[in-house]
């Protein structure tokens, strides 16, 4: 079955700084990969995606790039502010079997004002 | 938010007791998902269905936790007898092929 390593599990950054996390997959069959993110107390929500088919994806701050060679992808958030403080989760799936979301570990991400 | 509903949000019971999770979601999806959240371990995927089967439950930890969907709109999750590991939050989460995970709000167990 699919597994996805994340990482780091923390992250400290000052505001305004960049923030960049790391996911690597192991089924090449994968061809899906959502970003979540989870604030205290509340449950993930979907902040960006990517498919297969495309190298890099922006939206505003945020960005997702994908290595299908190396399967790697990552996600990136330029200017970081406070409010982006928060979990964040990578996920793989192949949409092409049974949807299986298999999703990384998570990193703690604090923006320090 | 009204994609996945999740009863009840918050359930404090004692050990030995049955617990019943409940999840509601939108019509018009083909996969439901029960994920459990704690600090250790994260966000583990116990079961899913698809089109109200179930597809793989390896992720049931023990025999004391059991799932249905006997209908698309319907999802029950229950633990029998609860232990005070099984104190964690529980996502249903919905989600149609090719398309993202949607998560109901959780519900948040402790087993004292």
């Amino acid at each position: 079955g699919e597994n996805v390593e994340q990482h780091p599990s923390t992250l400290s950054v000052q505001e305004g700084d960049s923030a960049v996390i790391k996911c690597t997959y192991s089924d090449s069959a994968s061809n899906y990969f959502p970003w979540y993110k989870q604030e205290l107390g509340k449950r993930p929500q979907l902040i960006i995606d990517i498919r297969s088919n495309v190298g890099e994806k922006k939206d505003q701050r945020i960005a997702v790039t994908l290595n299908k060679t190396a399967k790697h992808f990552s996600l990136h958030i330029t200017e970081t502010q406070p409010e982006d403080s928060a979990v964040y989760f990578c996920a793989a799936i192949n949409s092409g079997g049974y949807q299986k979301v298999t999703f990384g570990t998570g990193t703690k991400l604090q923006v320090i004002p | 938010d009204a994609g996945v509903i999740q009863s009840p949000r918050h359930e404090v019971t004692e050990m030995g007791q049955e617990v019943t999770l409940r999840c509601k979601p939108i019509s018009g999806h083909d996969y439901l998902f029960w994920y459990r959240q704690t600090m250790m371990r994260g966000l583990e995927l116990l079961i899913y269905f698809n089109n109200n089967v179930p597809i793989d439950d390896s992720g049931m930890p023990e025999d004391r936790f059991s799932a249905k969907m006997p209908n698309a709109s319907f999802s029950t999750l229950k633990i029998q007898p609860s232990e005070p590991r099984d104190s964690a939050v529980y996502f249903c989460a919905i989600s149609s092929r090719g398309t993202e995970a949607f998560f109901g709000q959780g519900t948040r167990l402790t087993v004292v």
